[in-house]
């Protein structure tokens, strides 16, 4: 499978806990996205890595979340004291490092998040 | 602030009509533009992208791009009820930020036999 792939598929916590996602991007793909979709809307950004710098990070992300993508391959999204407005579907995406705006996000098959 | 939005939906067709999906944006230097597909429960995956003014063809999809109007539709011909699902739309801006795709809400269709 060379797709994007993301563990775990469901998670559900209890509030106040830590958790953390793992994702593997495609493997010639240098740039990784991690994106949060609630109900009924568009993924949202979070952050984006190109190989192992973290270049951008939303102001929605709260110090809570953490990502890191330590040797430019796989990444992983820790939130920390969980709160019930965390849950949603977490999106991974890659894709290759092009300078120009055409080169299309591959989206791995997210992690489901459930505070309880 | 850069936004993207969709016309609200839900839309339902019945098989074998065009549907048509509509997208505007705020942002004039923004420089792509993408159209997902996502089936409830699953992850978006990519139809089709523009970047140039007109329409492209791929199969029964045509994406229409007019930068002047800041506006970018999608048809799908001969609907089919497998077409059903959540159609995000999504737009990346220049500088820094190449790639990074900014999503509509999503507009569900909905196509009835």
């Amino acid at each position: 499978d060379t797709g994007v792939s993301q563990n775990p598929r469901h998670k559900i916590t209890k509030r106040g806990q830590n958790v953390t996602f793992r994702c593997d991007p495609i493997s010639e793909h240098n740039r990784l996205y991690w994106y949060r979709q609630t109900l009924g809307q568009g993924p949202e950004f979070l952050t984006y890595f190109q190989n192992e710098a973290q270049l951008e990070k939303s102001r929605l992300l709260s110090d809570r979340f953490s990502a890191e993508r330590p040797k430019g391959s796989f990444s992983t999204l820790e939130i920390q004291r969980t709160e019930q407005g965390d849950s949603a579907m977490y999106l991974c995406a890659s894709s290759p490092d092009r300078r120009v705006g055409n080169s299309p996000l591959h989206f791995g098959n997210g992690t489901r998040l459930t505070v309880t | 602030q850069k936004e993207v939005e969709q016309n609200s939906g839900p839309l339902s067709v019945p098989e074998g009509a065009i549907a048509s999906l509509n997208c505007t944006y705020s942002d004039r230097g923004s420089q792509s533009f993408f159209w997902y597909r996502q089936y409830s429960g699953k992850s978006p995956e990519l139809i089709m992208f523009i970047y140039s003014n007109g329409d492209k063809e791929d199969g029964r999809f045509t994406a229409q791009l007019n930068k002047a109007s800041q506006y970018v539709s999608l048809l799908i011909r001969d609907s089919q009820p497998s077409d059903s699902a959540t159609y995000l739309c999504a737009v990346t801006y220049g500088g820094t930020s190449y790639g990074k795709l900014t999503f509509g809400q999503g507009t569900i269709l909905t196509v009835h036999p």
